[in-house]
């Protein structure tokens, strides 16, 4: 099956520093996600980015599908961000793959 | 409106106890997952829905995994004489294409 790579494992950044988190994959897909999944446990939607790029506020994505990898960039980080960051593949109509996370730290 | 919702959000349960998950999916959504995630983990497949219909239920770990979705609607997972590994988060989600929406997750403890 398809495999996801996530890097770096764990990041730990002072507040106001920038980040970029990759996510590397073993095929081509045709739905990408990157999630938050708070100190809580939630999920929560970041990205739907098969391909392309897209920005939200301080939180930006650009996937390439042709070079099988995703990036993930958060600017002027804050304590809120810490958490567990995950992307997710899906080829055709197969199951959701999650890589195994970044877990980040922001630090006052 | 409303995400999607799961009860109960803690259980735990004596090994060899059956548990019974179930998942309130976002109104509308005909597509509807389990996953389960273990400690430090990221989620992992179990099922999959459209309306009544489970389509794929190739991540179930055993025979003692059931899911049902009768009215295409609400979920429910049930695990029968539950063991110490099925410890984990159990996760719903939906979606009305392709991208997903999670609930909060079920929190398994078997002791």
């Amino acid at each position: 099956g398809i495999q996801v790579e996530q890097s770096p494992p764990d990041l730990i950044l002072q507040e106001g520093a920038n980040s970029t988190l990759r996510c590397n994959f073993s095929d081509s897909v045709n739905n990408l996600q990157w999630f938050h999944q708070n100190p809580w446990g939630q999920l929560i939607n970041l990205f739907y980015i098969p391909s392309g790029t897209k920005q939200n506020g301080r939180l930006s994505a650009t996937t390439v599908a042709t070079e099988r990898y995703s990036l993930l960039y958060i600017s002027s980080s804050q304590t809120t961000d810490s958490g567990v960051y995950f992307c997710a593949v899906r080829k055709g109509n197969t199951p959701l793959v999650f890589g195994k996370g970044t877990r980040l730290s922001v630090i006052a | 409106g409303a995400g999607v919702s799961q009860s109960p959000r803690y259980k735990v349960a004596k090994r060899g106890q059956d548990v019974a998950l179930r998942c309130d999916p976002i109104s509308g959504h005909v597509s509807l997952f389990w996953y389960q995630q273990a400690l430090g983990q990221g989620p992992e497949f179990l099922t999959y829905f459209q309306n009544e219909a489970q389509l794929d239920k190739s991540g179930l770990p055993s025979d003692r995994f059931f899911a049902e979705r009768p009215e295409g609607s609400v979920s429910t997972l049930k695990i029968q004489r539950t063991q110490q590994e099925d410890s984990a988060v159990y996760l719903c989600a939906s979606s009305f294409s392709y991208e997903q929406y999670f609930g909060p997750g079920t929190r398994l403890t078997v002791t």
